[in-house]
Order: structure tokens, then sequence, then C-alpha cells
């Protein structure tokens, strides 16, 4: 199985601020990497899949990098709605393994 | 607009069975693979099954492989998921979700989930 690691596993920051969540595949996944946004007692949403490709809807301060083993999600500009946990997730194979999750915490 | 709507779960004694069933509106069902994916109290996010849009291909978990079976009734625009000789370990919120980007899909929506407890 593939092994998603993302760092840091917990993250304080202030409105305005930039922030950089980093995802960590066990092998090369080439761009089959999508990232989710879920809030407490909610489902999780799609933020963006195939490393870079921003879902319709999704604001632009976010956005996705990297491809082979090492990724980014950027979030520029914090705003109060996007205190949430955050999951990479590899789809290029079977299991499709997510991360540990990010806790995107109010500084 | 897309909806799935979970339904069927609650509290199982280890050992036992439950059927979970996801209602989907809005888009063709027909057309699109769809996933269970369930979440631990507290924890991470954990893929459990995929079945293909004409039901004739599925997937597992190697956690649930054997005890769990996905699948479909396009007629019905609804997604199962039966699950048997359940464990303790399989207490979750389990979500139905939609498949995009075959062969390496990503899921574009979800259900609001269903909680399971196994518990004696």
């Amino acid at each position: 199985d593939i092994q998603m690691t993302q760092s840091p596993s917990s993250l304080s920051a202030s409105i305005g601020d930039r922030v950089t969540i980093t995802c960590r595949a066990s092998q090369s996944i080439s761009s089959y990497l999508n990232w989710y946004q879920q809030k407490p007692g909610k489902a999780p949403k799609l933020l963006i899949s195939a490393a870079s490709s921003l879902q319709s809807g999704v604001p632009s301060r976010f956005s996705g990098s990297g491809s082979g083993t090492d990724f980014t999600l950027t979030i520029n500009s914090l705003q109060p709605e996007d205190f949430a946990t955050y999951y990479c997730q590899q789809s290029y194979s079977i299991p499709y393994t997510f991360g540990q999750g990010t806790k995107l915490e109010i500084k | 607009q897309v909806q799935l709507v979970e339904s069927g779960g609650g509290v199982v004694q280890p050992g036992g069975s439950l059927r979970l069933s996801c209602a989907a509106s809005g888009f063709t069902f027909s057309s699109y693979g769809m996933h269970w994916v369930r979440q631990a109290p507290g924890k991470g996010l954990e893929w459990v099954a995929f079945i293909a849009y004409h039901g004739s291909n599925d997937q597992y978990a190697d956690a649930v492989k054997g005890r769990f079976t996905i699948s479909r009734d396009n007629s019905k625009n609804t997604l199962f998921l039966q699950m048997n000789s359940l464990r303790t370990e399989d207490t979750a919120v389990y979500y139905c979700a939609k498949s995009r980007g075959y062969p390496t899909p990503y899921f574009d929506y979800w259900g609001q989930g269903t909680l399971v407890t196994v518990s004696s």
C-alpha cells in the first residue's frame, strides 16, 4: 500500500496568513493526488484534484502543486471559513489511501 | 444538484450484519463509479470499497475484504454496502462518495454519512 504522510499534523495561523501543508507519498504517484477539506461534523469536500486542478467553486486562494512523491497545498490570505482539517489522498493505486490529516486552527 | 443520502447505520453487536444504502440524485447515477469511505471517531479517512458504473467491477480495502460487499441498483439510483462479521474496529461514520477521473479517481461529491457502531 502507498503511505501518505502529511506535515504538520496541526497548525495554528491567523486570519490573512499564508499557510502551506505538505503531503509525501511512500512511492511515486505521478500527479494523482487530491486534497479535501473537512469541517467538524461534516463530510469532506474536494478542493483540488490531480495535484493542482482547483475544483469549481473553490476560492482561488487555494492552490496545489507537486508531482512524484512531494506535494503541497497552499492557502493564501486565510479566511475564517478555512479553519478545518485537510487531507491528501492518492488515486494512483488501490487502496486509495489518505494522509492522516492536518488540523488548521486559529491562532 | 448532486445529492447523496446514506441510511442504514446503527448499533450492532460484534459478529452481526448491517446493510447501508446511499440514495443518489442530481446526476446520471448509472454513468459513475461509487465509493464507500469511512471515518472512525476522531480519526482520519479510510477508503473502503469501489464499484464501477456498471456494477461488474468492485474493489475492497484489505480490512474489509471477504466481509463487506458493495453493490448498486442503477434502476433505483442506489448504492449499497452489505457488512457482515462486523468487528468493533468497523465502528465509524460511513460516507458514500461519487467517483470522477477513472481509473485514477477522486471523490467529487460526498453524502452526509451514517454512523455504524459495533459494540456488545
